[in-house]
């Protein structure tokens, strides 16, 4: 069964960093592109990086390019969505989702974890 | 960017009738071989997105048959035969055939 779990909610400062991670299981972990998707309150769906495990390629949305950077772990099939200087704005629930990527259906997503930026 | 309109942003449906979403993109999403990269997606209040629709009208494992999908190069359309208590949510289409990867705003649908 594929499953992607992801870490649980934060509440940072603005300025802080932050690392959450998105857990993955039931399948070739190196094979497949892993994206990270933003929702913030109230609001839609937007994407904004992916990486491919197997050999570290990654891919931003040129709205988040700069801000954001996707990495991962084959060793425990773990992917990282990671901030250098938050701010207020970034509070927001982040997805992972499998196969987040050109010509993919980004087929199975994790639950989702709350991070919230508050002074 | 490729821009994708959902229309209505907001829909109400009395049990057991059909319903009927569009999804209009502003460049073909058809790629060289034919296959269409237009996915759908039904986000249920508190939880993650999920797909039920792949490549235009596939439906994915165990999304029931009262769903399809629809369309040509810009224009698509998400049907529900027969609306359920368990199919509220907001829908979302999705466009993976060139990067950024970009989502429709979203159609809020509820019951009557």
């Amino acid at each position: 069964e594929v499953q992607l779990v992801q870490s649980a909610t934060e509440v940072k400062e603005p300025g802080g960093s932050l690392k959450i991670s998105c857990q993955a299981s039931g399948f070739n972990f190196t094979r497949y592109w892993i994206g990270w998707v933003r929702q913030m309150p109230g609001k839609g769906l937007e994407w904004m990086g992916s990486i491919y495990p197997g050999d570290s390629r990654s891919r931003y949305s040129p709205s988040f390019e700069g801000q954001i950077s996707v990495s991962a772990d084959k060793k425990t099939t773990t992917a990282f969505l990671q901030w250098g200087s938050l701010r207020a704005s970034d509070t927001a629930i982040y997805y992972c989702a499998r196969r987040l990527v050109r010509g993919g259906p980004a087929d199975y997503w994790g639950r989702g974890t709350l991070v919230i930026v508050s002074s | 960017d490729i821009v994708l309109t959902q229309t209505p942003r907001s829909l109400s449906v009395t049990p057991g009738q059909p319903a009927s979403i569009s999804c209009r993109s502003s460049q073909s999403l058809l790629y060289t071989d034919g296959t269409a990269h237009l996915y759908w997606y039904l986000q249920k209040p508190g939880q993650s997105p999920k797909l039920l629709i792949y490549e235009l009208s596939k439906r994915f494992s165990g999304v029931p048959d009262r769903f399809s999908g629809s369309g040509s190069g810009t224009d698509f359309t998400l049907k529900i035969s027969r609306v359920e208590a368990e199919d509220v949510g907001t829908y979302y289409c999705m466009q993976s055939i060139d990067l950024p990867l970009t989502f429709g705003g979203g159609t809020k649908v509820e019951l009557k």
